[in-house]
């Protein structure tokens, strides 16, 4: 199963909501990243987590709060958020953080901040 | 600023056509790798070239590098409608944690 989930795959939320995105993955992969998307460019990285400790914060704002309750699955809280905010969040997992793997992108979700 | 910088930004070719971009980035690498995103979904990885690797082929794909000019190149021969996608260079640096920055990309369309 070379298969990285994301749910939802759409979302629209207020700018008061509380939403979190799920991604999961079950290939026993060691290291797990959330990028952000917006229309026409390239993915930045957010967060990596490795073994299940956040390893890189890319100065990222508070109301992106990651969380990775086990090795399978990583979450994105979201809380007060701007309505530039809105873009295409991924997921993706690789064996482990050395920078010699490939990474296994989730089709991601579509968030919209009204 | 990016890592990568790729060039074109956008190219469309006939079916049965070859289609090439560029990558170019600034610092030293691990390795360089080329992924492909169909329109607002995942990506796709397609290579990885390590830094003392040269050329890599898979399948219809061939990409170059060369570290002295700090570039890299993919090639797609003989395209297919199939292949009209955004394709990304990413680069893997050890001194930035070994995370991947990505490229601008080049949106390719191959028409029938």
């Amino acid at each position: 199963d070379t298969e990285v989930t994301q749910t939802p795959k759409h979302l629209v939320m207020g700018m008061t909501n509380k939403k979190s995105l799920k991604c999961e993955q079950h290939m026993g992969h060691r290291a797990m990243y959330w990028y952000k998307q917006k229309a026409k460019k390239p993915p930045e990285l957010m967060f990596v987590y490795s073994y299940e400790k956040l390893s890189i914060n890319e100065s990222v704002p508070s109301r992106f709060s990651p969380e990775c309750p086990n090795s399978s699955l990583l979450n994105l809280h979201l809380h007060a958020l701007q309505p530039e905010d809105s873009a295409l969040y991924l997921c993706a997992s690789s064996q482990e953080v050395s920078g010699q793997e490939t990474q296994y992108f989730g089709p991601g979700t579509r968030l919209l901040v009204l | 600023s990016q890592q990568g910088e790729e060039d074109p930004q956008a190219l469309s070719i006939q079916e049965g056509e070859n289609a090439t971009m560029n990558c170019s980035y600034k610092t030293s690498i691990n390795n360089l790798q080329w992924y492909r995103q169909n329109s607002g979904r995942g990506l796709v990885h397609l290579i990885l070239i390590r830094s003392n690797e040269r050329e890599k082929h898979s399948g219809r794909l061939r990409v170059t590098l060369d570290t002295s000019k700090k570039s890299s190149s993919l090639l797609i021969t003989a395209s297919r409608a199939a292949d009209t996608a955004s394709y990304f260079c990413a680069t893997a640096v050890k001194a930035a944690g070994n995370k991947l920055t990505f490229g601008g990309g080049t949106r390719v369309l191959v028409k029938p």
